[in-house]
């Protein structure tokens, strides 16, 4: 079945530690996006990519980097100079023509101790 | 810039009907989008506009006025199961950026 993977579904790290959530989708989509949520609120923007090896910054790319190396996949790096990186982090896909509807995976529960 | 604006929270009684609003500035309009979310959950996709008017589907419609800057989600018969939050989301610009509004929280209620 085709779809879009986030790994791991919840992460732990110590603060000052540098992570890397995964998002891998084989539904042959060129855009890719990153988002964040904290609790009660909408999704913000962090980072998305219509082709590979391109991507463009988000509303919050700050602390945060990503690399397009294959279509296939999205790799988000959650880096230390982010201040408050506890959240819960989204990754979706779309196409660029027709609906472009993006398909959404079931997200990472990140927490920083 | 782009900026999204939608009621924070809604009430409605089940088998209702509710009306969630949402108002939006952007250039290079794209489309808009709206997606259902429960708690703790990814975002459903529930409707796509890009031309002015009403799209349905079952117990769900949205409307676009893209000179009014203006959509709005109509859910039907309301159930328990409908209690979430609903995002508005606008695609703009060449690069197809995605961003989506704060939500809205509707509370079904007997």
């Amino acid at each position: 079945d085709g779809g879009i993977t986030q790994s791991p579904k919840y992460l732990f790290r110590k603060e000052g530690q540098n992570v890397t959530l995964s998002c891998e989708q084989n539904l042959n989509h060129d855009a890719m996006y990153w988002y964040r949520q904290d609790p009660g609120q909408g999704l913000r923007l962090i980072y998305y990519s219509q082709i590979v090896n391109d991507f463009q910054k988000g509303d919050i790319a700050e602390g945060y980097s990503v690399s397009r190396e294959k279509k296939e996949s999205f790799p988000l790096t959650v880096t230390s100079a982010q201040k408050n990186p506890t959240a819960f982090y989204l990754c979706a896909s779309s196409t660029l023509t027709g609906t472009v509807e993006a398909f959404f995976g079931q997200g990472t529960r990140l927490t920083v101790v | 810039g782009q900026n999204i604006d939608q009621p924070t929270e809604m009430t409605a009684t089940e088998g209702a009907i509710v009306q969630i609003n949402c108002t939006y500035q952007t250039s290079g309009f794209n489309g808009l989008f709206w997606y259902q979310q429960h708690a703790g959950e990814a975002p459903t996709f529930l409707s796509y506009n890009v031309l002015d008017g009403l799209e349905e589907k079952g117990r769900f419609s949205s409307f676009l006025s893209r000179s009014k800057g203006y959509s709005y989600l109509l859910l039907k018969e309301l159930q328990m199961k409908d209690s979430a939050s609903y995002l508005c989301a606008l695609l703009s610009g060449g690069y197809n950026k995605l961003i989506f509004g704060a939500g809205t929280r509707l509370a079904v209620h007997p």
